[in-house]
Parts: C-alpha cells; structure tokens; sequence
C-alpha cells in the first residue's frame, strides 16, 4: 500500500524559514516523480513543486520566487521542501503526492502538513 | 498560463440523482485533465485521468469525457458519499505546470 506522511509543519513568524518532510512506503520511490501541492485555508489547490526520479528535473510554481527550494533522498524514501522568507499568504496544508505513470495527474497524496505563517 | 476555470461553484443534488459538474480551459489541453474529489479533512482522491479514465477502485457512476477545452464530471446516480468538492487539473508537459481549477461544491439538496 502506497504510504505518504508528511511532517514538520507548525507556525512560524513571517520571513522565518521551515523544513517539511514527506516518508514515503509501499512503492519504488525513486522511480516516481514527486510533487508538493498545498492548499490555503477555505480555498483550492496549489502546485508548488515537482522533482523527478533522480532529481535530475526540479521545478517550482512561478508564484514561489526562487524561496523554496524541493530535494529527495532515495536512501531514505523521503522528499524534503525548505521553505525561506515566509509569507503570510504560505499558509497553507502543504501535501506530498506522486505522479502517475502519465507522469501528468497525482495519483497518491500525503495527509497533509500545515504550515501557518503569523506573527 | 492556462486557466481553468470550474462550474457551479456550488452544485445542489438530491441523492440518486444525476450530477454535471463542468471545467474548461483557457487553451487547449488535449485530453490532459484530471478530475480529483477532495472531502473535508482528506486529501484529494484522483478519479479521472486523461479525461475519461477512470482510476483504480473508482466506481462507474463516475464518468468524464470533453478534450480541448471542455470538459465534464458526470455522477450518474449520486450517493451520500458523493458530496464534495470537485477539482480539475490540466498538465502541461514541457516545462511541466499542474493547474488546477477553483472547485465546485457538491451538496446535498
């Protein structure tokens, strides 16, 4: 069974920083493309970033600004998001989730990690 | 960029009924969209992929069809689990972009 955990999320003041992580079980990890997805308070879903397999390909949501930065180790199944100069509007459930074999939809999600930006 | 922008917002059905959810994009994506159900606490649940694929362990009261800019979620008979939001998602290949639209609310009528 396809397990994804996502952990250290908390609140943080604004311009701080915060390191989530993402455990994953239950399939080859490093053949998969992973992304992180988050989701405001009351509204919709945000891509943030995708890292494929090796890590070879990185990309990041235009909105970001360079701030956050996504890394995998395949040894330890698990993918990682810094997240630098927080704002108010970074709050949010961050989730990990894996790409399909498509490589195009987000076929397995995390629970969620929530992240509050406030002073 | 391409939008995708979502109809109703909010969508009121009676169980057993049938439900028509819509999504349409600023461009075409091909048959590059995906339908997801999220409930309150969970996270999404893809249900749709490639337009009309439907995912694993999904049931046939769900059905998607459109390509290009148009598209639709059916629920052909809906039951109580059934009520949530539903979002859409295109992809774009290269550089790789997720989009998804706003939501639309399903609710009990």
């Amino acid at each position: 069974e396809v397990q994804l955990v996502e952990s250290g999320g908390g609140l943080v003041k604004p311009g701080g920083s915060l390191r989530l992580s993402c455990a994953a079980s239950g399939f080859t990890f490093s053949s998969y493309t992973m992304n992180w997805v988050r989701q405001a308070p009351g509204k919709g879903l945000e891509w943030v970033s995708s890292i494929s397999g090796t890590s070879d390909y990185i990309y990041y949501a235009d909105s970001l600004k360079g701030r956050f930065t996504m890394s995998r180790d395949n040894a330890r199944n698990s993918l990682y998001l810094q997240m630098n100069s927080l704002r108010g509007d970074d709050t949010a459930v961050y989730y990990c989730a894996a790409l399909g074999a498509f490589g195009a939809f987000f076929e397995s999600w995390g629970q969620g990690t929530l992240v509050t930006v406030s002073s | 960029e391409i939008v995708m922008t979502q109809s109703p917002a909010t969508l009121s059905v009676s169980p057993g009924e049938r439900a028509t959810l819509s999504c349409r994009a600023s461009q075409s994506v091909n048959n590059n969209l995906a339908w997801y159900q999220q409930k309150p606490g969970q996270a999404p649940r893809l249900l749709i992929s490639n337009a009309s694929t439907r995912a694993t362990g999904v049931p046939a009261r769900f059905s998607g069809s459109g390509s290009g800019t148009d598209f639709t979620l059916t629920i052909s008979s809906l039951q109580s689990e059934d009520f949530a939001v539903y979002y859409c998602q295109q992809y774009r290949k290269w550089p790789p972009m997720y989009t998804f639209g706003q939501g639309t609310k399903l609710e009990i009528k």
